[in-house]
């Protein structure tokens, strides 16, 4: 029944280690966006593809990629993850970026650094 | 600059009712959503609001007024699971998504 779905729900990984996290859906949706939330604040955006068209958030950091290479899947690498970048990772999709669209979420990675 | 306002945090009783406020300042409007998250959990989508009025949904109904760039969330018979996060989100002239930090509403037996 999961519509969008990320793997894994917990991941721990090591300070500078490179991390890959993992989105897939069933909705068909042309969207698919990366947040990064962090405890009690809102989710922060940190890139979205409309089809395969890439757009990265003006104060996303470099160490931050994504890669989408069809529609089903979306990938977030984190080059060299630091103690700041731990937090929840939200993948969500919607049909279009207009009015009235909404954004479907996966349950979140949920990233600890060592 | 683009800014959502909601409280903090609210407290409620099961069974009764509970309003919680959203003022948001954005370039552009093309709408507003509100989303529930349960701790640890993912956002849902509860409802959307483009046009000024009410709109309910069962247990939930929410309210827009675009001149006073204001809506509110309104939850009736609250149950203990409606114990989450509440999240405003506007979509600005852009379509970009600007997201409040959510009111963490609390529900007391």
């Amino acid at each position: 029944d999961a519509m969008v779905i990320q793997n894994p729900r917990y991941q721990v990984t090591q300070f500078g280690k490179p991390v890959t996290l993992s989105c897939s859906q069933t909705l068909n949706h042309n969207v698919m966006y990366w947040y990064q939330q962090k405890s009690s604040q809102a989710p922060k955006l940190l890139f979205h593809y409309y089809d395969k068209d890439f757009n990265n958030e003006a104060d996303t950091p470099d160490n931050f990629q994504s890669r989408r290479p069809n529609t089903s899947f979306c990938f977030l690498d984190i080059r060299s993850p630091g103690l700041g970048d731990a937090a929840m990772y939200l993948c969500a999709t919607s049909r279009g970026t207009g009015d009235n669209q909404p954004q479907h979420f996966g349950d979140g990675t949920r990233l600890s650094i060592l | 600059g683009q800014n959502i306002d909601q409280p903090t945090e609210m407290t409620a009783t099961e069974g009764a009712i509970v309003q919680i406020n959203c003022t948001y300042q954005t370039s552009g409007f093309n709408g507003l959503f509100w989303y529930q998250q349960h701790a640890g959990e993912a956002p849902t989508f509860l409802s959307y609001n483009v046009l000024d009025g009410l709109e309910e949904k069962g247990r939930f109904s929410s309210f827009l007024s675009r001149s006073k760039g204001y809506s509110y969330l309104l939850l009736k018979e609250l149950q203990m699971k409606d114990s989450a996060s509440y999240l405003c989100a506007v979509l600005d002239s852009n379509y970009q998504l600007i997201w409040g930090a959510g009111t963490k509403l609390i529900i007391k037996p």
